[in-house]
């Protein structure tokens, strides 16, 4: 079976621009979560759906950052205007349920010039 | 508010040295506890949990056991292999479940020589 499957892998622009990545759950799964990675915050929780719907978006950093999730399946994130601070991996984590295993995929690593 | 603390790293140990990893925690009620390992590249993978206390997880030679009354859940392992050197998070999830993220430590990076 497919993991959990994220694009780009690697992402170099500068700031200002905008950064889309994708995420797309594994089948089956009802509960997606992205979370941010960086040497000085370690892994942040910006925000998870649960069946399609936002459930908690505490953790997004500011109104630069938004997250959707279209169908069951897939989901972005989107940073615009991108700034320098935002460089750091990028997670999408699924699971099945409230005490499922959480999935990660491999991550999209953002570096913002 | 939910928190994990780990040690700091790098920790950096001998093949076939004992490993400690430390994690204590600090939750209402009775959370699950969790150990991922990730290694270079790749995104965060399960390696053991526990889900009430005294409760013992394992896996690939690791361990870790649910304390509850020294809120703590310390990863060991009793013969590293230069194959385990990788960053390992402690995380913990709400007690009761619920469609929450986990709350991870901020990793600690070991380093196996051989």
């Amino acid at each position: 079976d497919a993991g959990v499957i994220q694009s780009p892998r690697h992402e170099v622009t500068e700031m200002g621009q905008e950064v889309t990545l994708r995420c797309k759950l594994i089948s089956g799964h009802n509960s997606l979560f992205w979370y941010r990675q960086t040497m000085m915050r370690g892994l942040e929780l910006l925000i998870y759906f649960n069946n399609n719907v936002p459930i908690d978006d505490s953790g997004m950093p500011e109104d630069r950052f938004s997250a959707k999730m279209p169908n069951a399946s897939f989901s972005t994130l989107k940073i615009q205007p991108s700034e320098p601070r935002d460089s750091a991996v990028y997670f999408c984590a699924s699971r099945t349920g409230p005490s499922g295993e959480l999935f990660f995929g491999e991550g999209s690593r953002l570096t913002v010039l | 508010g939910n928190s994990v603390t780990q040690m700091e790293g790098p920790v950096t140990l001998s093949e076939e040295a004992f490993l400690t990893i430390n994690c204590t925690y600090t939750a209402t009620g009775y959370p699950s506890l969790f150990w991922y390992v990730q290694y270079p590249g790749e995104g965060l993978q399960l390696l053991l949990k526990a889900t009430k206390a005294d409760d013992k997880g394992s896996n690939k030679g690791f361990e870790a056991t649910y304390r509850k009354e020294t809120t703590s859940f310390h990863l060991e392992k009793g013969s590293v292999q230069v194959s385990d050197s990788a960053v390992y998070f402690c995380a913990l999830s709400k007690a009761g479940g619920g469609a929450d993220g986990l709350t991870f430590g901020k990793g600690t990076h070991l380093i196996i020589q051989p």
